[in-house]
């Protein structure tokens, strides 16, 4: 069974500054998906960023990145010159193409002024 | 489009009360699924659905059953609530071949006392 990681519970950053979210994954599978969503408290699911597994290039969404490293099945997100507002619940999420979503624990990010 | 829509936002059960969340999509979405929200926990599968008449188990299903009479709509039964269930549950859909975009439910907070 395919298994997400977020190894950190809750992270904190300044506004302004670069925060980097961690998340590895487990899989046999060569063709996946991978996804960051972000939960505010309002508990709404907002897909932040997606990663084809295929694509070599990292994906990118203004202010936010992936770095994401194939090989060692990780796939880490960064935020950068953070605001209030990026503060929530962020879940590192796989998934095949015809199988449901896999999410990781989750990680808290602190913003703070 | 409604998008996904889940009721009711909130219940509070006793233990052995039986009920539904509903969840309904207007956008002919033939796979659907259930998770669970717990502190710490991340989001579990507990059932899934690829269209009318087929659903499965997924990673917690115990104290839960589905039916998918049709494409719209796919009701989550609790037969007998348990403490244990007290959780946010989420409803989720989207297109077969679509692999990217997956739309959730707003949640339901459900306490069981």
């Amino acid at each position: 069974a395919q298994t997400v990681t977020q190894s950190q519970p809750e992270m904190s950053v300044q506004e302004a500054e670069t925060v980097t979210l961690s998340c590895t994954y487990d899989t046999s599978e060569s063709d996946y998906y991978l996804f960051w969503y972000k939960q505010p408290p309002s508990r709404q699911m907002i897909l932040v960023i997606r990663q084809e597994a295929y694509k070599q290039q990292n994906a990118t969404e203004n202010r936010f990145s992936v770095n994401f490293q194939k090989a060692a099945k990780s796939f880490s997100l960064k935020i950068s010159d953070s605001q209030l507002g990026d503060a929530a619940m962020y879940f590192c999420a796989y998934r095949t193409g015809y199988s449901t979503l896999t999410f990781g624990k989750g990680t808290m990010l602190l913003v703070s002024p | 489009n409604a998008g996904v829509t889940q009721t009711p936002k909130f219940q509070v059960l006793k233990t052995g009360q039986s009920m539904t969340l509903q969840c309904a999509q207007d956008m002919n979405h033939e796979y659907m699924s259930w998770y669970r929200q717990d502190p710490g926990m991340g989001l579990r599968l507990i059932h899934y659905s690829v269209g009318a008449g087929i659903t499965d188990q997924g990673e917690v299903p115990n104290g839960y059953n589905v039916s998918r009479s049709t494409t719209e709509d796919f009701p989550l039964r609790l037969l007998s609530a348990a403490p244990s269930q007290t959780s946010v549950y989420f409803c989720a859909s989207r297109k077969a071949g679509d692999f990217y975009e997956q739309y959730f439910g707003p949640g339901t907070r459900l306490t069981v006392t």
